[in-house]
This record gives C-alpha cells, sequence and structure tokens, in this order.
C-alpha cells in the first residue's frame, strides 16, 4: 500500500531564510509525487509534480522538489521563504488516487 | 478559466440529518474525486467518479454516496450524520484521458455536526 511520512508537523524560519520539508513515500512502482500547499480556509494548491525524468522539479512560487529513489524521498525547498509562505503544506504519492501525508505546518517570523 | 468551484462553503447540520454537497470540476475535466479533510490531517479519500459511475472508493461507510452528472458536476450526499463528519470536504477535478494524476482542488465546503 501506498503511504507518505511527513514528519515534521511543525516548521518555523525567519523570512529571508532557505527552508526544506520533508516527505518520505513507500510506493511499489515508479512513484507519482505531488507537493499542494494550502492556507488557511482555502482548497489545496499545486506546487510541482515529479513522473519521471529530471529529478529536480521546478514548481510555482520559487518551490522546488528533488526525488530521491535511493532514499524514499521527496523534499520541498525554497532559497528564501517570504512571510505569504506561511501555510500548510501536503506531500502526496500516487497515480489516479493520492495518499496524502498529515501535513507540515510552516509558520514565518518577519 | 474557471477552476474547480465547490457549494456551499459553509454548513451546519445536527446529528441524524442528512447533507448534499455540491461540485463543478475545472473546465474541461472529465473525472471528480472527493476527499474529506479533518481538523490537522490530510486530506483523506472518499470516492471517484468518471463517466457518471464511481469508479473507486475509499475506506468509507455507505452513507457517504455521490453522483456525477453529464455535466461532470457531481454531488456528495452523506446520510444520517454523525458528530464525526465534521470536517473539510474537497472536491478534486482532473483529466482521465491524460493519466488523471494530477488533481485541481476546490476550495471546499466546511461541514459541522452539531
Amino acid at each position: 500500500a501506498q503511504s507518505v511520512t511527513q514528519p515534521d508537523i511543525h516548521i518555523t524560519v525567519s523570512e529571508g531564510a532557505s527552508l526544506e520539508l520533508r516527505c518520505n513515500y513507500s510506493y511499489g512502482a515508479t512513484p507519482y509525487l505531488f507537493w499542494y500547499v494550502q492556507s488557511p480556509g482555502q482548497g489545496l494548491q499545486l506546487l510541482l509534480k515529479y513522473f519521471s525524468g529530471d529529478t529536480l522539479v521546478q514548481g510555482i512560487k520559487g518551490f522546488e522538489a528533488e526525488f530521491k529513489r535511493s532514499q524514499s524521498s521527496f523534499n520541498l525547498r525554497k532559497p528564501s521563504v517570504h512571510w505569504s509562505d506561511a501555510a500548510e503544506y501536503f506531500c502526496a504519492v500516487g497515480s489516479y488516487i493520492p495518499t496524502f501525508g498529515r501535513g507540515t505546518s510552516l509558520i514565518v517570523h518577519p | 478559466d474557471a477552476g474547480v468551484t465547490q457549494s456551499p462553503t459553509h454548513l451546519i447540520k445536527t446529528r441524524g440529518q442528512q447533507v448534499t454537497l455540491r461540485c463543478s470540476p475545472k473546465s474541461g475535466h472529465d473525472t471528480v474525486s472527493w476527499y474529506q479533510q479533518a481538523l490537522g490531517q490530510g486530506p483523506q479519500f472518499i470516492f471517484q467518479y468518471y463517466e457518471e459511475e464511481e469508479r473507486q472508493r475509499g475506506n468509507f461507510p455507505d452513507r457517504f454516496s455521490g453522483h456525477q452528472f453529464p455535466n461532470y458536476s457531481s454531488e456528495l450526499n452523506v446520510n444520517a450524520l454523525l458528530l464525526g463528519d465534521s470536517a473539510l470536504y474537497l472536491c478534486a477535478s482532473s483529466l482521465r484521458i491524460l493519466g488523471g494524476e494530477t488533481q485541481y482542488f476546490g476550495p471546499g465546503t466546511r461541514l459541522l455536526v452539531l
């Protein structure tokens, strides 16, 4: 069965600092991987996705993620965080029916 | 290009009642999936509709049912509401012919059961 682990429930960073959100997955084949962001009271917005090819994926809002098969990881990164990035971030794995992690809440200090 | 829309935005019901939530997919999409997101959790898959039929179902009881219309819009019905059904209900649409992997989400309907 496919599963996702986001080991960090909360992450706090200062504005302008770099960010890395961790995601580990379990999947039987080559995974379809996603990162979504959810602002308070809102639905989920797709940041980026990986299906195949280049293991470094560029997304919207300056985010990128790197697929590492050997580590079963798909960590999300951003070089410089803005206060507007404060939100809940979800990693998901699977085709057709993705399985979501429980999310990581990003807090940004001014 | 209109994205995924859902109605209503908020809803308050009492235990035992029935509720219907509505979703219009992103223009050009033919597949609709429904998710339940409890507070502090990630979305949990309820079911997916394509060509007006339920194609896949998650681990939810039969109290949860749905429908897809010829224009691809969809409804989620929940009968005999329980307090534990309080959650944000998300609708997501995708285009099956492309593999359907990328889902686009609506803003959700927040249901409170008292």
